[in-house]
């Protein structure tokens, strides 16, 4: 079953914050994030295994609660190239260790 | 880092014809390959899994026999579109996942643009 993602779309000014979260029915292995630029390949951001998981990457950063079989992605000072698609994908046992996507969120960053 | 190599970025062709996409995994071994189909403003939909050396499994409502998948080597696979009609037109991608398992990343191919007239 496909992960809950939330908001669909976002338009922000440079320099803002967005946070994206993703959600899910089942109990979670992981959960991957990858942001998509149109007409190219999506590009891995990160990976969260362990509930109550938190990395950074450089200005973006993401937490696993895994109790609560949910995620979310921060954005902080926002900048132009951080425009895309935004994909959550989860793994758990019971979808076969398979990575199931989101449908995405849009993010539009505005100079 | 893991490194997936996916050509050809663009291709058209008629109706009737078949196209072969190709993913190579350049520095690791791709024990396991997923194959994805991507509609304009949709999100990635699996089409099969394949394991190396082993048949293809596919997702419910994806002709096997429409789309073959080969994975007969730990650095290559590839999806061959049989017949193609222009509903098949479609961004394809690969996706490679190594030893490591679903622990790790997995390493998309830049994808292939399929036109079909």
């Amino acid at each position: 079953q496909q992960p809950v993602q939330s908001p669909q779309a976002v338009i922000l000014r440079e320099g803002e914050d967005a946070v994206i979260n993703c959600s899910s029915s089942k109990a979670l292995y992981s959960v991957h994030w990858y942001r998509q630029k149109h007409g190219e390949a999506p590009v891995f951001l990160m990976i969260l295994l362990k509930g109550g998981e938190q990395k950074g990457h450089e200005k973006i950063s993401a937490s696993f609660n895994e109790k609560k079989q949910q995620s979310s992605l921060y954005l902080t000072a926002s900048q132009l190239s951080y425009s895309g698609t935004y994909f959550c994908g989860t793994v758990s046992g019971e979808s076969n260790y398979q990575l199931i996507w989101g449908a995405g969120t849009k993010l539009i960053i505005k100079p | 880092g893991a490194v997936v190599s996916q050509h050809p970025s663009r291709v058209i062709c008629k109706s009737g014809t078949s196209v072969k996409i190709e993913c190579r995994s350049l520095d690791f071994q791709a024990t396991t390959m997923f194959w994805y189909r991507q509609f304009p403003k949709q999100s990635l939909m699996l089409m099969a899994t394949s394991n190396e050396g082993s048949k293809a499994t596919y997702e419910q409502g994806v002709e096997k026999d429409k789309f073959l998948i080969n994975h007969a080597s730990l650095t290559l696979s590839t999806l061959t579109v049989t017949s193609a009609h222009p509903e098949d037109s479609s961004f394809y991608i690969c996706s490679a996942r190594g030893a490591w398992g679903p622990r790790g990343g997995y390493t998309f191919g830049s994808g292939t643009r399929l036109t079909v007239v």
